[in-house]
């Protein structure tokens, strides 16, 4: 079974891009979390989908940051003005509709210059 | 605010020298506590839920276990392979998002 794939593993950017991160959940996993750790500090919710719907969204920094999630599918989490600060290594988890264990992505490493 | 502190940050040891890493937690109402192994440049790798004071499970040389304000991850006689970054995160009651700790950078020498 396919595990949770995050594309692309690094992108390099400069401030005031665009940049859209991709995730592929585990095939039928209707909870899809998207996290971000930034340098030194701890892994950092930002929010999670149940299939298609936004259910919490509440660590998203700002209205620069937009998650989609097509059809309950794959995720994208779209940076737009991208800012410094923004940099970091972003993860995607999922997990089953009943159970609360979440299995992670390797992550994207998102570098703003 | 929930909030998970881990210690030590750093820990080496020599292979075969077992040890134990401290997870505290302050949580509304725990639903779950969660350990995680991240290597470099991959993502948490699951290894243990626990869900209720005194619960203990064990995998290989980890075996963890947990109290009202902590949790330990002992590590017996580890490996070379033990070298890991391991991870604590707790899951509220009522909520889907992990808060996790920053981590324990582990070194196991030969």
């Amino acid at each position: 079974e396919a595990g949770v794939t995050q594309f692309p593993s690094h992108s390099v950017i400069e401030k005031g891009q665009t940049v859209t991160l991709r995730c592929d959940p585990i095939s039928g996993h209707d909870n899809l979390y998207w996290y971000r750790r930034v340098m030194g500090k701890e892994i950092k919710f930002l929010l999670h989908f149940v299939k298609e719907s936004k259910q919490d969204e509440s660590g998203m920094p700002n209205n620069r940051f937009l998650a989609e999630r097509t059809g309950g599918t794959y995720s994208t989490l779209k940076v737009q003005p991208a800012e410094l600060e923004d940099s970091g290594v972003y993860f995607c988890a999922s997990s089953p509709r009943t159970r609360d264990i979440q299995y992670f992505g390797a992550g994207t490493r998102l570098s703003v210059l | 605010e929930d909030q998970v502190t881990q210690s030590p940050e750093a820990l080496r040891l020599q292979e075969g020298e077992s040890s134990s890493l401290n997870c505290s937690y302050t949580v509304s109402g725990l639903r779950g506590l969660f350990w995680y192994r991240q290597d470099p440049g991959k993502g948490p790798e699951f290894l243990f839920t626990l869900y209720s004071a005194g619960e203990e499970k064990e995998k290989e040389r980890l075996k963890a276990t947990l109290t009202k304000k902590e949790s330990f991850l002992h590590i017996t006689a580890p490996k070379p392979e033990d070298s890991a970054t391991y991870l604590c995160a707790v899951l509220p009651g009522g909520g889907n998002k992990l808060t996790f700790g920053t981590g324990t950078q582990l070194k196991v020498e030969l």
